[in-house]
């Protein structure tokens, strides 16, 4: 299986910061990585999907980067709605895989 | 716009059989660029995939429950089904159903491949 890790695991942070998740692969998975925020009690949310496509409908605020084993979300201007956890997932490999996830709250 | 709803028991007995039904609304099951997953989430904790299939019946399970797992679809209903047997309280989670949206390219390999409308998600727990 693929492992997939995410650092930090949380931060906090206040609004209109600048915020980056880094997400990274046991191998290489090319760019079949996406991105997801979780809020709690609700379902996951794709944000991000093929390391860098802006889901429909997502804040163009959101971005994604990286190939390869590394990769990054970035949130630009981090807003009151924000605060979730983010998850980033893998596509590569059967069994389809997800990181530890980063808890994103208020300083 | 696309809607999932999970339904089922949400207490079931240790050594007895998880069954969930996700009814889709808003679209055909039968899409040939999507396929139907179910996803777990313990309480305070990340997220596993389960498995996939297709209207057409192919399915794709996580090894680390493949021995348990069954999932089936009855397209005349636009359901999903969720089989997990011989449960543990390891098995109490939220599950959810979600659409894989996906993209191959030329070449036959996935372009695009993410779950991109979830289910509200149901909690079973299992318990005697």
């Amino acid at each position: 299986d693929i492992q997939m890790t995410q650092s930090p695991s949380s931060l906090s942070v206040s609004v209109g910061d600048r915020v980056t998740i880094t997400c990274r692969a046991s191998q290489s998975i090319r760019n079949y990585l996406n991105w997801y925020q979780q809020k709690p009690g609700k379902a996951p949310n794709l944000l991000i999907y093929s390391a860098s496509g802006l889901q429909s409908g997502v804040p163009s605020r959101f971005s994604g980067s990286g190939s390869g084993t590394d990769f990054t979300l970035t949130i630009n201007s981090l807003q009151p709605e924000d605060f979730a956890t983010y998850y980033c997932q893998q596509f590569h490999s059967s069994p389809l895989t997800f990181g530890p996830g980063t808890k994103v709250d208020i300083k | 716009q696309v809607q999932l709803q999970e339904s089922g028991p949400g207490l079931v007995k240790p050594s007895q059989t998880l069954s969930l039904t996700c009814t889709v609304s808003g679209g055909s099951i039968s899409s040939d660029t999507s396929f139907w997953t179910w996803i777990r989430q313990p309480a305070g904790k990340g997220l596993e995939w389960i498995g996939r299939m297709s209207a057409s019946g192919s399915t794709n399970y996580n090894p680390s429950l493949k021995s348990r797992v069954t999932m089936s679809v009855d397209t005349s209903k636009n359901q999903v089904f969720l089989r997990l047997n011989s449960v543990t309280a390891a098995d109490t989670a939220v599950y959810y159903c979600a659409r894989i949206l996906f993209e191959k390219s030329g070449s036959g390999s996935f372009k695009n491949y993410y779950f991109d409308y979830w289910g509200q998600g149901i909690l079973v727990t299992v318990s005697s």
